[in-house]
């Protein structure tokens, strides 16, 4: 049973498109986070939710939304998707006491062509 | 600001061997140090994390890595590597202030020999 799952795996768009990538959580925690790592594997933080609501918004442009619709999912939305984007996005989620022990899901690769 | 350098960017060793990865901080107080380590395809696992008190800190999968504040660094060893050691390991390090501002180093890739 995944603790932190993400869909797609994979996913190859053009530029200029939208597109989402989902991640759901069965382990309770309350917050959770997109990272971005790049093709030299620097991992850097996006965007971090607790409770639903937005803690931290990195500097990352705003035609990147995220989504919490309940503490199980936090969803990314990518709108006119750029070359730059291409990457692999990792959702983490954290527990409450659980100091910086993030549970990182599989990724997600994009690649906008 | 607070950074984290691993200086290894690829290490291959020998299955049985030993291994150490090194990394460096810098971060003006005593910070919370982590190394995490990611297999092909996969998300990243955390391996230990030091926060304070004994500076040798044990992990899972046999790992450990000591904190030297006087090098500002926060090595990670093994005495002896498997093959499903082959990965990428990330040393990072936080503000206790904030749960969300860790910052990864670059990684290295570790490679074992047969």
């Amino acid at each position: 049973d995944t603790a932190v799952s993400q869909t797609p795996k994979y996913l190859v768009t053009q530029m200029g498109n939208d597109k989402s990538i989902k991640c759901e959580q069965n382990l309770g925690h309350d917050t959770m986070y997109w990272y971005k790592q790049d093709s030299k594997k620097f991992l850097k933080i996006m965007f971090s939710y607790n409770n639903k609501e937005l803690i931290i918004n990195e500097t990352v442009p705003n035609r990147f939304s995220p989504k919490s619709p309940d503490k199980a999912h936090l969803n990314l939305h990518i709108n006119s998707l750029e070359l730059g984007d291409s990457a692999v996005y990792f959702c983490a989620t954290e527990g409450t006491g659980e100091a910086y022990e993030q549970y990182f899901g599989p990724g997600t690769r994009l690649t906008v062509t | 600001a607070q950074s984290v350098t691993q200086p290894d960017i690829h290490i291959t060793v020998s299955e049985g061997a030993s291994l150490e990865l090194r990394c460096n901080y810098s971060y003006g107080a005593t910070p919370y140090l982590f190394w995490y380590v990611q297999s092909p395809g996969q998300g990243l696992q955390l391996l230990l994390k030091y926060f304070s008190g004994d500076t040798l800190v044990q992990g899972i999968k046999g790992f450990e890595a000591e904190f030297k504040r006087s090098q500002s660094s926060f090595n990670l060893r093994k005495p002896s590597v498997h093959w499903s050691d082959a990965a990428e390991y990330f040393c990072a390090v936080a503000r206790g202030s904030s749960a969300s501002k860790i910052i990864f180093g670059s990684g290295t890739r570790l490679s074992i020999r047969p």
